[in-house]
């Protein structure tokens, strides 16, 4: 069965530290991956995508993909007590012919001032 | 520039019953996918509609079916309800299909009592 694995937390930093989010994936030909933020009692947001290989980087916001490893992270810098939310990891494999969004259960981050 | 919108917010309907809910996507979006979500879970995929056809399906029953109009509008139906259908209903809108960044409505909860 496709997953999208995800440490459910709650992960907990000091105000202004660096969070450190990670996903894990088992189809290895998935080619979009996709980070949201979702509040409690919220529906997700859309943080950052990326296709490649590498760091992708978007004000505070870095995601890095490694494609042979199959594991893709979400790094928060100078983390804000308004970053307390749970992040959703979301991939799209492949299913049937079509390509899927499959989520995580997501990682409950917890900024502490 | 309006987001995407959902109706209604909460819903409460008893068990066998039959509930439709609906979904507008933000503007210049053409594609809308369906999820369900229970707490302290990660979304789930019901289908997608492009062009007015499914263009995929997750792993949900034929109680649950959907549609969508010329206006790029949704409806999901659920037929039969059950206890277990009791969750948040997401809709997302991208544009051109499968492999493009999704935005979030605000979500229905759907309570089956």
């Amino acid at each position: 069965q496709k997953e999208v694995e995800q440490n459910s937390g709650p992960l907990s930093v000091p105000e202004g530290a660096i969070a450190s989010l990670n996903c894990t994936y088992s189809d290895r030909g998935s080619q979009s991956f996709f980070w949201y933020r979702q509040y409690s009692g919220k529906s997700p947001e859309l943080i950052m995508s990326i296709y490649s290989n590498g760091d992708k980087e978007d004000g505070r916001f870095t995601a890095q993909l490694n494609k042979a490893s199959q594991y893709v992270s979400l790094l928060i810098r100078d983390s804000q007590p308004s970053d307390s939310a749970t992040y959703l990891c979301a991939v799209n494999m492949l299913s049937g012919g079509s390509y899927i969004p499959t989520f995580g259960r997501g990682t409950s981050l917890i900024v502490h001032p | 520039d309006a987001g995407v919108t959902q109706s209604p917010t909460h819903l409460i309907k008893t068990r066998g019953q039959q509930v439709t809910l609906r979904c507008s996507p933000k503007s210049g979006h053409d594609t809308v996918s369906w999820y369900q979500q229970a707490l302290g879970q990660g979304p789930q995929f019901i289908f997608q509609y492009y062009e007015e056809e499914e263009r995929q399906r997750g792993n949900f029953p034929d109680r649950f079916s959907g549609h969508q109009f010329p206006n790029y509008s949704s409806e999901l139906n659920v037929n039969a309800l059950l206890l277990g259908d009791s969750a948040l209903y997401l809709c997302a809108s991208s544009f051109r299909g499968e492999d493009y960044e999704q935005y979030f409505g605000p979500g229905t909860r759907l309570t089956v009592t």
